[in-house]
């Protein structure tokens, strides 16, 4: 199927844990994000990256790493976890070519950092 | 700093009746406006993209209007269905040097009845 998928869909881990969330598409896209939605359900982007190379970083703490080994995939690492990063993260690509392409979001990874 | 609101937040309906859902946006220089259905402990679906030089998109029983320069866009949902019932999100791509995002609303979750 041609999609976006992340792994795991959900992880449950203690305070202080680091902790990584994989992001594949095959879509061919080359723009990626990672979102987060909190638990009043909103969403907000941490991340936006384009061919492997980071273009947003929205305020977000340094213990949160994006890395793209290529433009397939964009994983996020989490350095000492707290129970404020529980959230549920998205993953999104975007087809190549004009700004503002629609986005395909994937499934979601259900954090819960006890 | 672009602000997206939703009203109303929540929605409950009988089936059958045609609805209205309610987009504004603070800052008009978008590039574009996309709506979203989320289903309980799922990801995001999207249902219509609005380029900011059209004034309506279509799809099935969904019409989706957008007017920039006063900052809004409108969902319509024509003989609403139990199946309809979701959270209804919709998001503005913003864009420039260095930067292209996405930024969500607050939702609007629907309930349909039978």
């Amino acid at each position: 199927d041609t999609a976006v998928s992340q792994t795991p869909k959900y992880l449950v881990t203690q305070m202080g844990n680091d902790k990584s969330i994989k992001c594949e598409q095959n879509l061919g896209h080359d723009t990626m994000y990672w979102y987060k939605q909190d638990s009043k359900k909103f969403l907000k982007i941490m991340f936006s990256y384009n061919n492997k190379e980071l273009i947003i970083n929205e305020t977000v703490p340094n213990r949160f790493s994006p890395k793209s080994p290529d433009k397939a995939h964009l994983n996020l690492h989490i350095n000492s976890l707290e129970l404020g990063d529980s959230a549920v993260y998205f993953c999104a690509s975007t087809p190549p070519g004009r700004p503002g392409n629609e986005q395909f979001f994937g499934p979601g990874t259900r954090l819960t950092v006890l | 700093k672009q602000e997206v609101t939703q009203i109303p937040a929540a929605l409950s309906v009988p089936e059958g009746e045609n609805l209205v859902l309610n987009c504004s946006f603070t800052d008009s220089a978008i590039y574009n406006l996309q709506w979203f259905r989320q289903d309980p402990g799922k990801g995001l679906t999207s249902l219509l993209l609005i380029q900011s030089s059209q004034r309506e998109q279509t799809s099935g029983r969904l019409n989706a209007s957008l007017d920039k320069s006063s900052g809004r866009s409108t969902l319509y949902i024509a003989a609403s269905q139990p199946g309809d019932s979701a959270t209804y999100l919709c998001a503005v791509f913003q864009w420039g040097t260095g930067f292209q995002k996405l930024v969500f609303g607050t939702g609007t979750r629907l309930l349909v009845s039978p």
